[in-house]
């Protein structure tokens, strides 16, 4: 099974509905994130969180919240989906022990 | 302002050939780690090879190390004997103190065979 888990992988939706991407992890770790990632333009970071408790805007968070809702579970929502925040989304977490990011499978979302 | 800087766009090297994808970066840190992560067709994200700024030896797994030079923050990724498997796109990415990354734009390299 895989450590991290992003689900839908997939998913169409139109402008200004409200979207809910879901990040689950069997890792143990305390730390998880939100990236975007567009073509010419790498991984950008959104939010990032170090505990349940603890919650940290990234680089890019107009337009997106986040839920952390367990040590293991970490949700990404777009209260009104617009085109530009078509992308492919990926979930990481990571240890405060360790330097190593390691990333969910990813969620292509197309907003029509 | 932390940045990393991936001049390459696209590479091509023939298969069992060595090739050295190129990455700078730019912080005004002391102690940070560095990355190279593969990104093939499947889009999930692989860790290649990872280097402590601290460490003055280069690291290596396998096929792939890296040419870490501190002082002038660079940070390649040479692949040996390159396979078709190695097709994807090579993000380099480094970390600063509290877990924060900053990646590349990317180099997407094809493997002809």
């Amino acid at each position: 099974d895989a450590d991290v888990t992003q689900t839908p992988r997939n998913r169409i939706t139109k402008t200004g509905k409200r979207i809910m991407l879901e990040c689950s992890q069997t890792k143990g770790h305390d730390r998880m994130y939100w990236y975007r990632q567009d073509p010419g333009l790498g991984l950008r970071l959104i939010y990032y969180s170090f505990d349940v408790k603890d919650i940290n805007k990234g680089e890019i968070s107009d337009g997106y919240s986040v839920s952390r809702q367990a040590q293991a579970k970490f949700s990404l929502s777009l209260e009104s989906a617009i085109p530009n925040q078509t992308a492919l989304y990926f979930c990481a977490t990571s240890a405060h022990y360790t330097d190593t990011q390691y990333f969910g499978p990813g969620t292509r979302l197309t907003v029509l | 302002a932390q940045t990393v800087t991936q001049s390459q766009p696209e590479m091509s090297v023939q298969e069992a050939e060595t090739v050295t994808l190129s990455c700078t970066y730019d912080t005004s840190e002391n102690n940070y780690y560095l990355f190279w992560y593969k990104q093939p067709p499947s889009r999930q994200m692989i860790l290649v090879i990872r280097q402590e700024a601290y460490k003055q030896q280069n690291a290596t797994e396998n096929r792939f190390s890296v040419n870490f030079q501190k002082a002038a923050k660079s940070f390649s990724l040479k692949i040996s004997d390159s396979q078709l498997g190695d097709t994807a796109m090579y993000f380099c990415a480094f970390m600063v103190t509290g877990n924060q990354f900053y990646f590349g734009t990317g180099t997407s390299l094809t493997v002809i065979p």
